[in-house]
């Protein structure tokens, strides 16, 4: 699977948007892009994926470039609750009835401020 | 939808002695289930992938025989660390998988061995 780069941290100011960068240059045509999140002492929370489309869930957007190599997670209107360690994962998608394992790298530190 | 509940979540045990740990997919059959450890300050780091009804496949430097993995139906694996040491100590997270759905995963479990 294709390694991934973000920011170690990044600060954001409640009810702001935050927009947090993820670089896979090396990315495949049939892989996709995860974000997690992990809140302190929880297990992660996924967030949402896509290809090569724009996607919007009700958590957040994900934004992936046309060349595909890098993407941004947006959460519209960051609370204090959005202070997580947010993972950006590209993987390959299941096939066969196997879900292809997560590698984790070590995500971004967002920390919402009041 | 899409919950996964693990179980216990906090252990402290003695040195020798040996700890399960339960994961259960408690809306959906997971065809996979995935195990992972972090450790303090770091990210997740995969243990091992195990598909309902066969053998689970270790990572590498993950000993099989320390760590007990069964995935005897599509709602539950178990993990045991088998003669756990302090060295042992460590937050365990489990995730569940199924055809082109995003993993989802437990609230962990903290291992604690004195």
């Amino acid at each position: 699977d294709a390694k991934t780069t973000q920011p170690t941290s990044m600060d954001c100011a409640e009810g702001r948007a935050a927009n947090l960068p993820c670089n896979h240059s090396t990315i495949s045509g049939n892989e996709y892009v995860y974000w997690y999140r992990q809140i302190h002492s929880q297990g992660p929370q996924y967030i949402i994926h896509g290809l090569k489309n724009n996607e919007t869930n009700e958590m957040a957007s994900l934004i992936i470039t046309e060349d595909r190599k890098s993407s941004t997670l947006i959460l519209p209107h960051a609370t204090l609750r959005d202070t997580a360690v947010y993972y950006c994962i590209v993987r390959v998608a299941g096939y066969g009835g196997a879900t292809n394992k997560l590698i984790f790298g070590t995500g971004t530190l967002l920390a919402v401020q009041p | 939808g899409a919950v996964v509940s693990q179980h216990p979540s906090r252990v402290i045990c003695k040195s020798g002695t040996s700890v399960k740990i339960e994961c259960r997919s408690l809306d959906f059959q997971a065809t996979t289930m995935f195990w992972y450890r972090q450790f303090p300050k770091q990210s997740l780091m995969l243990m091992a992938t195990s598909n309902e009804g066969s053998k689970a496949t270790y990572e590498q430097g993950v000993e099989k025989d320390k760590f007990l993995i069964n995935h005897a139906s599509l709602t539950l694996s178990t993990l045991t660390v088998t003669s756990a040491h302090p060295e042992d100590s460590s937050f365990y997270i489990c995730g569940a998988g199924r055809q082109n759905q995003p993993q989802h995963f437990g609230d962990g479990t903290r291992l604690s061995i004195l």
